[in-house]
């Protein structure tokens, strides 16, 4: 079992909608958490990171953390075509602990 | 301007042949990084350098060999290539060895004929 687990998807969603990106960790010992975006043939960029539980907003973008269910959330309101990318999430055991990557969601928001 | 940068952006080569890449970050960072994201786009962390001493060092074969002359640079030479060693390898860089906020250079694509 991969420590991060992504549906690769694709997720395809119109223009405007909520988007809900999905990750499920098994290492209880993790307590960082963060979102890249990486576009097509480019390097990823950090969007949030976020310790322990609990929400951090940042503009358009929530991260959700449950620590009880290992589940890590991202939502992208009002989504846009330019945030077309796949969506990476990882994970810490401490801030300057190696990180663990998921595989990636790929998404798609259609004009 | 750019923030973290690699060369080359690609790279395509014959097995059995040594190359390197190379990195350099402008952020004023004190760590960098390697991570190769193979085919199925999974990022693995590859090595680690903190003001130019060795971090972090994964299970990596002995022909991937880091060297960092200064804080700002970070190279990767690769000696007797391997087909398996196609991949895109990013370089990236954090402040005081922080790993929850790291910034990616470009990556550079290897393929191995």
């Amino acid at each position: 079992q991969k420590e991060v687990e992504q549906d690769p998807g694709p997720l395809s969603v119109p223009e405007g909608a909520i988007v809900s990106l999905n990750c499920t960790y098994s290492n209880s010992a993790f307590q960082y958490f963060m979102w890249y975006r990486q576009y097509s043939r480019k390097g990823p960029e950090l969007l949030m990171y976020t310790y322990s539980s609990g929400n951090k907003e940042d503009g358009r973008f929530t991260a959700q953390v449950d620590k009880s269910s290992k589940y890590i959330s991202l939502f992208i309101r009002d989504s846009q075509p330019s945030d077309s990318a796949t969506y990476l999430c990882a994970a810490g055991k401490t801030s300057y602990d190696k990180v663990i990557f998921g595989p990636g969601t790929s998404l798609s928001v259609i004009p | 301007d750019t923030a973290v940068s690699q060369t080359p952006k690609y790279l395509v080569t014959q097995m059995g042949n040594d190359k390197s890449i190379k990195c350099e970050q402008n952020l004023g960072h004190d760590t960098m990084y390697w991570y190769k994201q193979d085919s199925k786009k999974f990022l693995k962390i590859m090595f680690s350098y903190n003001n130019k001493e060795l971090i972090i060092n994964e299970t990596v074969p002995n022909r991937f060999s880091p060297k960092s002359p200064d804080k700002a640079h970070l190279n990767l030479h690769i000696n007797s290539l391997e087909l398996g060693d196609s991949a895109v390898y990013f370089c990236a860089s954090s402040l005081n060895g922080r790993t929850d906020t790291q910034y990616f250079g470009p990556g550079t694509r290897l393929t191995v004929l």
